[in-house]
């Protein structure tokens, strides 16, 4: 497609519960970054995937969160045993090799009840 | 601790006046520095950016300045516009490792009155 597709645009999930967000780059772009933006704040650095490279997952709050991008393409974001803190929204984003500037998605706004 | 701030959380501004954000940060290695606008329930869209060899870059109504010994970035769009009403986000980044890994401020609500 022509830009980052993520879904589900939207999520409502109650305590507890895993929760799966998927996204789609876009075609050729070899990284691949996962934020997050809660209400009132930035948006938070999650994990990045470049190539077949070792993703940084420095940014994941926990072990209760996890990604995987596979073939080298689309990517899921798992949040096992949701929080009320999880709630967010989720921003997938991707660029070429060596170019500075993302491409985000419209992002999946999670709610946690 | 929020190594990219933006203190002003909303500015209104009049349609045809210029319309400055800011944004400070704290780490001296940050060395590449990005300014995204968003609208609601969209992502948000690269707008322009700047590397720390520079002191000012211009695209088109928008332009970017960045004072280093300061730590400081402002972005200016002249004129303003109804359209340009929008949260703006500032972003940088220490690239050294390559992964273009971005630090992000809180933003600011910027409203053009028409």
């Amino acid at each position: 497609g022509a830009g980052v597709s993520q879904s589900p645009s939207n999520k409502v999930t109650e305590k507890g519960k895993d929760v799966e967000l998927r996204c789609d780059p876009i075609s050729g772009h070899t990284a691949l970054y996962w934020y997050r933006q809660s209400l009132g704040q930035g948006l938070e650095f999650l994990i990045y995937f470049q190539g077949n490279s070792a993703p940084d997952k420095s940014g994941l709050p926990s072990d209760r969160f996890s990604a995987e991008r596979t073939g080298g393409s689309v990517s899921t974001l798992t949040i096992q045993r949701t929080q009320q803190e999880d709630s967010a929204v989720y921003l997938c984003a991707s660029s070429p090799t060596g170019d500075y500037g993302y491409t985000f998605g419209s992002g999946t706004r999670l709610t946690v009840v | 601790d929020q190594q990219v701030k933006q203190n002003s959380p909303s500015l209104s501004v009049q349609e045809g006046r210029i319309s400055i954000l800011n944004c400070d940060y704290t780490n001296s290695m940050f060395d590449y520095f990005l300014w995204y606008k968003k609208y609601p329930a969209e992502g948000p869209t690269f707008l322009i950016s700047i590397s720390s060899i520079k002191d000012k870059n211009e695209d088109g109504r928008f332009t970017v300045f960045l004072n280093k010994s300061a730590k400081h970035l402002s972005l200016h769009i002249v004129p303003s516009q109804p359209g340009d009403s929008a949260v703006y986000f500032c972003a940088a980044s220490a690239d050294t490792s390559g992964t273009y890994k971005y630090i992000f401020g809180t933003g600011t609500r910027l409203k053009v009155l028409a």
